[in-house]
């Protein structure tokens, strides 16, 4: 079947180290995309990919930092930099075909800095 | 301002009941999406709407375009009904996604 894989599903970082966040997608969706989610809030974008070796900032893209050199994984790296890097981070992907207008969600990281 | 609004915030329900939940939005759009996130995080997309009305199962969404509004109605609701409900519209170009608050529904038995 295909999907969005996301992992881990939990996972737990020191203070001051960088962390990559997986996102795989065998939808041959061209567009993805990563966004984080705090308590209470909606979904706030972070980056978003259009297509392969492109990538564009979204509304939070300080401290993050993404890739997209195959179309199938977009991982997202959470800097040092990020002040505030405790969140649930969820990957989504769609097609921009608008005769069939996907729109698919990873199941979510859940990530913890101590 | 949000682009999209949806109300109520939250919603508590008896089994069996109908409930409507309610999205406006200010901006133009190619499509609407009703969003589905369960307590262990996943989000599942239910429906995607450009016009008129879909039903799948005891689950209806509606539009008005002109009026910029959608409604996600759930008929003879059950306790695993209960999740938060996420709208969500896509710009005209199809690059960009807004996003609801949520509307957080709880189902008792």
């Amino acid at each position: 079947d295909g999907g969005i894989t996301q992992s881990p599903k939990y996972l737990f970082r020191k203070e001051g180290q960088n962390v990559t966040l997986s996102c795989e997608q065998n939808l041959n969706h061209d567009a993805m995309y990563w966004y984080r989610q705090d308590p209470g809030q909606g979904l706030r974008l972070i980056y978003y990919s259009q297509i392969v070796n492109d990538f564009q900032k979204g509304d939070i893209a300080e401290g993050y930092s993404v890739s997209r050199e195959k179309k199938e994984s977009f991982p997202l790296t959470v800097t040092s930099a990020q002040k505030n890097p405790t969140a649930f981070y969820l990957c989504a992907s769609s097609s921009r075909d608008r005769a069939n207008y996907g729109y698919t969600f990873g199941s979510g990281t859940r990530l913890t800095v101590v | 301002k949000n682009e999209v609004e949806q109300s109520p915030q939250n919603l508590t329900a008896q089994e069996g009941e109908f409930i409507t939940i309610n999205c406006s939005y200010s901006v133009g759009i190619s499509a609407l999406h009703w969003l589905q996130q369960h307590p262990g995080g996943g989000i599942v997309s239910l429906f995607m709407l450009s016009s008129g009305k879909k039903k799948h199962g005891r689950l209806i969404a509606t539009i008005n375009i002109q009026e910029k509004h959608s409604s996600l109605h759930i008929t003879a609701s059950h306790p695993r009904d209960s999740a938060v409900y996420i709208c969500a519209v896509r710009s005209p170009t199809g690059n960009q996604f807004y996003f609801g608050t949520g509307t957080s529904l709880t189902v008792i038995p």
